[in-house]
């Protein structure tokens, strides 16, 4: 396993336009998350998916963004008409819990798409 | 809300100096986590604490967990220029809102 990758590493596009990044989560994993983090900040909690199950969005999350998990696997961030207040690293990161999992939740992160708008 | 606060937000030392950085919680952690973050990368995890009062060692980090489980503490002794980076503390409870602090951006000089 090649741990958490995420697509593209860098974009760059003009305020407006729509963009999608990319998260192949560790295979076995059945959470993924969302963040998004600026420069100077630590990451903020976008969302959190369990399965294919949407189970929270932060109100961070405005109705321009949209993230989807459809198989369970793979999971999509897509942004609509963006905005420069937009440009920051989008860190998707993954787990493993469940009924039967104990301890602390431990998250494995990707690498970041890295988004700059214009 | 629980809010994060870490400390120093920025620490630029020496090669061989020693340092301390903290986190405290606005409420009871649920479990704290530490991360160092490397320019252009994801947070990769140092440590979980759970115990109010636990100490872990990591080679030359030792971190505290308060006795109330509202604060921590990363000290790294004879710093390194590896040891660069920022670090993260952050409660991940199971189902609730996932934080992070702001964190502590360390440069150690050679």
């Amino acid at each position: 396993d090649t741990g958490v990758s995420q697509d593209p590493r860098h974009k760059i596009t003009k305020r407006g336009q729509n963009v999608t990044f990319r998260c192949d989560p560790i295979s076995e994993h059945n959470r993924l998350y969302w963040y998004r983090q600026t420069l100077g900040q630590g990451p903020e909690f976008l969302t959190y998916f369990q399965n294919e199950a949407q189970l929270e969005k932060s109100r961070l999350l405005s109705d321009r963004f949209s993230a989807e998990r459809p198989k369970g696997s793979f999971s999509t961030l897509e942004i609509q008409r963006t905005e420069q207040g937009d440009s920051a690293m989008y860190l998707c990161a993954s787990s493993l819990r469940g009924p039967q999992t104990s301890g602390a939740n431990v998250l494995t992160f990707g690498a970041g798409s890295r988004l700059t708008v214009l | 809300t629980q809010l994060l606060e870490q400390s120093p937000q920025f620490l630029s030392i020496q090669e061989g100096e020693n340092l301390t950085v903290y986190c405290n919680s606005s409420s009871v952690f649920s479990s704290l986590q530490w991360y160092r973050q490397e320019p252009g990368e994801g947070p990769v995890l140092l440590v979980t604490v759970v115990t109010g009062g636990e100490v872990k060692k990591l080679k030359r980090l030792t971190f505290q967990f308060g006795d109330a489980r509202k604060d921590s503490s990363l000290h790294i002794t004879a710093a390194q220029p590896g040891d660069t980076g920022l670090y993260l503390c952050a409660d991940l409870p199971y189902n609730n809102d996932m934080r992070f602090g702001a964190g502590t951006r360390l440069t150690v000089k050679p």
